[in-house]
Order: C-alpha cells, then structure tokens, then sequence
C-alpha cells in the first residue's frame, strides 16, 4: 500500500527555536498535502492545505508567519514551526493526497510527529 | 461549517460482545466518510472508506454503514477482542469534491477487557 513518512517521529527543543518537520509519499506523487495537529485528548484538526508549487492555504486561526509550510516537489512538503513555544507541542500529522494513476484522490496518512517545547 | 459528532466519547465492553459507535456531521454534501483506528501516541489506520454513493462497508468483524441524508454513520464491531482497544474516530470530507481536507469528530475511546 502507499506510505507516507513523516521525519522526525519526535521532536523536544527549547522555546524560541525553530522546527521542521517533514512529510514525504514515498511511492506516489501528491500534488496536495494536508497538515493537521491533534492535542491531548482532542480530535485532528486542519492547520493547513499545500499544494505543489504554490502557496499554501491556512485554516482560519493559523498563524501562516508562525507555521511555514513548502511544497517544493510532488513527493514532500515540510512544516516548520518558527520560534516555537509549549502551546505549540502536539501530535503533527500530514496526509498526502494521491495523484494520478489507480490511486487518484485517496489521502494517506503519515505516522505524525510528537513536538514537545520545553 | 461542517461538523462531526461522535459518540459515546468512550466505551468499555467484556472480550465477544458486539458494539456500535455512532458518528454525526451537519453538513450532508459529503464526497466520502471514513473511519479511523488510533492507537495511544500513534499515527491513523484507516479501516473503512464509505464513499456518499454507498451505504455500507465491511472488513473482517467490521462494518460501517452511511445515512447521508441523515448525516449518521455507524460502526459495527463484532465478537470484539482486548487487540480492539483503542480510539475510532470518524471523519468526513470537507465539501463534495474528491481530494478535500477531512473534518474528525473527536473519537471514541474503546476498551475491549479480556
């Protein structure tokens, strides 16, 4: 089946630091990809839609100076959390949505990354 | 603004009963609805994609069922196990386009006891 990676799986830095996290469809191409974050107890949330080669588009409350996001090539995009503080630790999950071929339009789902901001 | 509604928020059932957990959304013009499991600190497995044509779908000792009309879907467990604990969460797409974002009810929490 399609996988999706996401790099690092966790992550502990000091507030005021920066983070990237990575997310990659390892065996097929996603012109879009969706990031989403889940806190404690909480259900997944949309934080933002990337799209290859373009801007992408944040949810209403996301601050798009604070959470970088780039989708330089069809197979990655990355999320950097700028100056991170603790509100910002959570579960980070990115879904990658299939392009072309059988699998056109099926979203698979990476593992997540655990940030915890100290 | 579509929202999903999930309940119960848990459930604790002894190992060989059948459940149901009930999923609801207020918006019916839906492209598909899928079903999540969630193990403690992990990723999503996905384990039954509804597309809004259909009205049910079975995997093993699992089926879902859609009422798109009604904005509810079910998830049958059968002869639950210990291995089925965990939380399932519901999700139905953003809007009636293929490709759009997924909108997550906040779960159900199971504990099958052995």
């Amino acid at each position: 089946g399609a996988v999706v990676s996401q790099h690092p799986s966790w992550v502990i830095c000091k507030s005021g630091t920066s983070v990237k996290i990575e997310c990659r469809s390892l065996d097929f191409q996603a012109t879009t990809m969706f990031w989403y974050r889940q806190f404690p107890k909480q259900s997944l949330m949309l934080m933002a839609t990337s799209n290859e080669g373009s801007k992408a588009t944040y949810e209403q409350g996301v601050e798009k100076d604070k959470f970088l996001i780039n989708h330089a090539s069809l197979t990655l995009s990355t999320l950097t959390v700028t100056s991170a503080h603790p509100e910002d630790s959570s579960f980070y999950i990115c879904s990658a949505r299939a392009s072309g071929g059988l699998r056109t339009d099926t979203q698979y789902f990476g593992p997540g990354t655990r940030l915890t901001v100290l | 603004k579509q929202e999903v509604t999930q309940i119960p928020a848990a459930l604790s059932v002894p190992e060989g009963e059948n459940l149901v957990l009930n999923c609801s959304f207020t918006d019916s013009a839906i492209y598909n609805l899928q079903w999540f499991r969630q193990d403690p600190g992990k990723g999503l497995t996905s384990l039954l994609l509804i597309q809004s044509s259909q009205r049910e779908q079975t995997s093993g000792r699992l089926n879902a069922s859609l009422d798109k009309s009604s904005g509810r879907s079910t998830l049958y467990i059968a002869a639950s196990q210990p291995g089925d604990s965990a939380t399932y969460l519901c999700a139905v797409s953003r809007g009636n386009q293929a490709g759009t974002a997924l909108i997550f009810g906040k779960g159900t929490t199971l504990s099958v006891s052995s």
